[in-house]
């Protein structure tokens, strides 16, 4: 099976930098995604990582070490509107399935 | 790009009916749909697997006779939760994507179903 592992909740400063942590166990690892979910509304594409290093896009970046089992996403420059859940979910080779740890609700204080 | 649509955005519906939700991926083919379940402050659960023409593959502990996937074409596929009792009123979520690797899901709106 999988395990994925993420904090339940954190809290931070509008303007401030916060960083998710995710950490897996998984047989024919292929990659993982990060996403991010408005209370209500579905899971919408942040990033994908599928070699060791890291990955940025504008405020959000997303780095991965595969030996480690470990991956993070930092949210620069927090805005109120970053307060969301971030899913972590990694891909099998088989089928393309993915499997989603329990998610990170990020609340952001002004 | 990659915009997926589900309808309906909720239902309502009385304990034993059944319930058709359609998902489609409006400018894409989608070799792979895949089906959601999601409960109230936890994380989505894999219930299926779609692949146009094909039969599903559903996920342990997930009865494919209660929940009827059908993928006729490359842009949709839907999900009959037939027989409804209150237990399944639940967040179901569809993804789409572009082929069998390890290739981005997109997401549809989400559809909330509640059983009374």
């Amino acid at each position: 099976g999988q395990n994925i592992d993420q904090p339940t909740e954190m809290t931070a400063t509008e303007g401030a930098i916060v960083q998710i942590n995710c950490t897996y166990q998984t047989s024919g690892f292929n990659g993982l995604f990060w996403y991010q979910q408005h209370a209500g509304e579905a899971p919408t594409f942040l990033s994908y990582n599928v070699l060791d290093g890291l990955e940025e896009k504008g405020r959000f970046s997303s780095f991965l070490s595969r030996s480690k089992g470990y991956s993070y996403l930092l949210l620069k420059e927090l805005q109120m509107k970053d307060s969301a859940s971030y899913l972590c979910a990694v891909s099998k080779a088989a089928g393309n399935k993915l499997t989603f740890g329990g998610g990170t609700r990020v609340l952001v204080k002004p | 790009g990659a915009v997926v649509s589900q309808h309906p955005s909720r239902v309502i519906c009385k304990s034993g009916t059944s319930v058709k939700i359609e998902c489609r991926s409006l400018d894409f083919q989608a070799t792979t749909m895949f089906w959601y379940r999601q409960f109230p402050k936890q994380s989505l659960m894999l219930m299926a697997t779609s692949n146009e023409g094909s039969k599903a593959t559903y996920e342990q502990g997930v009865e494919k006779d209660k929940f009827l996937i059908n993928h006729a074409s490359l842009t949709l596929s839907t999900l009959t939760v037939t027989s409804a009792h209150p237990e399944d009123s639940s967040f179901y979520i569809c993804s789409a994507s572009l082929a069998g690797g390890a290739d981005t899901q997109y997401f549809g709106p989400g559809t909330r179903l509640t059983v009374l």
